[in-house]
């Protein structure tokens, strides 16, 4: 089935780095979403993009619906570790607008 | 606020045991999924429902059944368990209707089968 590119697929990072991760797919999307997901829990909604060139912010995090419908990518500024666990982008296609696609996820990791 | 629960969280089967994992929510959403996750994978949508009454296949439906028989609840099935259905199990809600409203998702089922 139709699945997203995502990556990197793992982060190790320094406290107060800033960290950067991207989606993109072959087809076009009409809504971009970015989920946290932390140990033992499900997805937690982080921010929607809902247009094309779509810049959001949602404090320390900021997300980017592409040009083209066809990436997004996700920025993380000065990160603390309470930032730590997987980050997973999903878009909605445009012939379904009932589903989801996942992306494999990034795993991030926060050293003091 | 309850959200989106699943029970149980934990549950280990025997190959060709049948059981079904729960979910409930309350905040009367209309459309509600059914995923599975597997080790160092994104979220494969096996069942969704966009009402009571109506259900439809994701993309990995094999070896799982579903019913909606009222707005808060959306069962799913395991009939004849197998080595492969061993992961982690989500359900999530969201509004419908118009334009587009992001899914909420409950703490997920770990379910093992030997």
């Amino acid at each position: 089935g139709q699945q997203l590119n995502q990556s990197p697929q793992s982060m190790f990072i320094q406290e107060g780095e800033d960290v950067s991760m991207n989606c993109t797919s072959s087809s076009i999307f009409n809504t971009w979403l970015w989920y946290k997901q932390d140990p033992g829990e499900g997805p937690v909604l982080l921010i929607a993009l809902y247009k094309a060139g779509e810049l959001t912010s949602n404090g320390r995090l900021t997300a980017q619906f592409g040009i083209t419908r066809k990436d997004s990518f996700l920025n993380i500024s000065a990160s603390i570790p309470s930032d730590v666990g997987i980050y997973f982008c999903a878009g909605r296609p445009p012939y379904n607008t009932d589903k989801l696609i996942f992306g494999t996820g990034t795993r991030l990791q926060v050293f003091p | 606020n309850a959200g989106v629960t699943q029970t149980p969280k934990f549950r280990i089967l025997k190959i060709g045991q049948s059981m079904t994992l729960q979910c409930t929510q309350d905040m009367n959403h209309n459309y509600m999924y059914w995923y599975r996750q597997d080790p160092g994978m994104g979220l494969k949508l096996i069942y969704y429902s966009v009402g009571a009454g109506i259900t439809d296949k994701g993309e990995v439906p094999n070896g799982y059944n579903v019913s909606r028989s009222t707005t808060e609840d959306f069962p799913l099935r395991l009939e004849l368990a197998a080595p492969s259905q061993t992961s982690v199990y989500f359900c999530a809600s969201s509004l419908g209707g118009q334009g587009y409203q992001p899914q909420h998702f409950g703490d997920g089922t770990r379910l093992s089968i030997l």
